[in-house]
């Protein structure tokens, strides 16, 4: 059975960093890529960086400079890390599945306050 | 980056009403690979978005087939014929033919 299940802290200071976990079930990360999707409170989606199955990686052209993007496959594992938060980086934060994104996890609630 | 310009941000539908949305994008989605890589979503509150339609017209397993999708290039259009009360929510399109992937700004379907 496919699932995605983020994780990760629920509150960040300004200026540090947020490092999320997406670990997928019922797929491998080498025959489907990964997606970080962010949503804002009452805004729309934000597609924010995607790892795909053969490694190669894509970002949000504003966001590009503060992201990175992993995998460790081994442990069915995304990892996404963003850099010198803000507070309009609070959103909730989801991961998805492929290019169709017919899967998604239940996301996960970031607060960036001091 | 690709622009997509979803139209109306609302939506408002007695049930039974047919609707359509409307999503344009700044550049042609059709992929080198042949296929069009145009999605729609909905997210009903306090949920994750799901997957209706792929690659333009393609209903994903378990929609009821009162959506549809259509279009080509850069014009595209959601349908629903026949609301029905758990219709309501954001519906969103998004692109994944063009790095970086992008999404529509929404519209939020009410029913009367």
């Amino acid at each position: 059975q496919v699932q995605l299940k983020e994780s990760g802290p629920g509150l960040v200071q300004p200026s540090r960093t947020l490092s999320l976990t997406c670990t997928v079930f019922g797929f491998s990360l080498t025959s489907c890529g990964v997606s970080w999707v962010r949503q804002p409170p009452g805004k729309g989606l934000e597609w924010i960086a995607a790892i795909w199955s053969g490694g190669r990686t894509d970002y949000n052209s504003a966001l590009r400079s503060r992201l990175s993007i992993s995998r460790d496959t081994s442990k069915s594992q995304v990892l996404l890390k963003m850099n010198s938060l803000q507070t309009e980086d609070t959103a909730m934060y989801f991961c998805a599945r492929g290019y169709n994104f017919d899967y998604w996890g239940q996301g996960v609630m970031v607060t960036v306050s001091s | 980056d690709v622009v997509l310009t979803q139209t109306p941000p609302t939506l408002s539908a007695t049930i039974g009403q047919s609707v359509s949305i409307s999503c344009r994008s700044s550049q042609s989605l059709l992929d080198s690979d042949g296929d069009t890589y145009l999605n729609w979503m909905l997210q009903r509150p306090g949920q994750s978005p799901q997957l209706l339609i792929y690659s333009v017209s393609n209903l994903e397993s378990g929609v009821p087939n009162r959506f549809s999708g259509s279009g080509s290039e850069t014009d595209f259009t959601l349908k629903i014929s026949g609301v029905e009360a758990e219709d309501l929510g954001v519906y969103y399109c998004m692109q994944a033919t063009h790095a970086p992937l992008t999404f529509g700004s929404g519209t939020k379907l009410e029913i009367k």
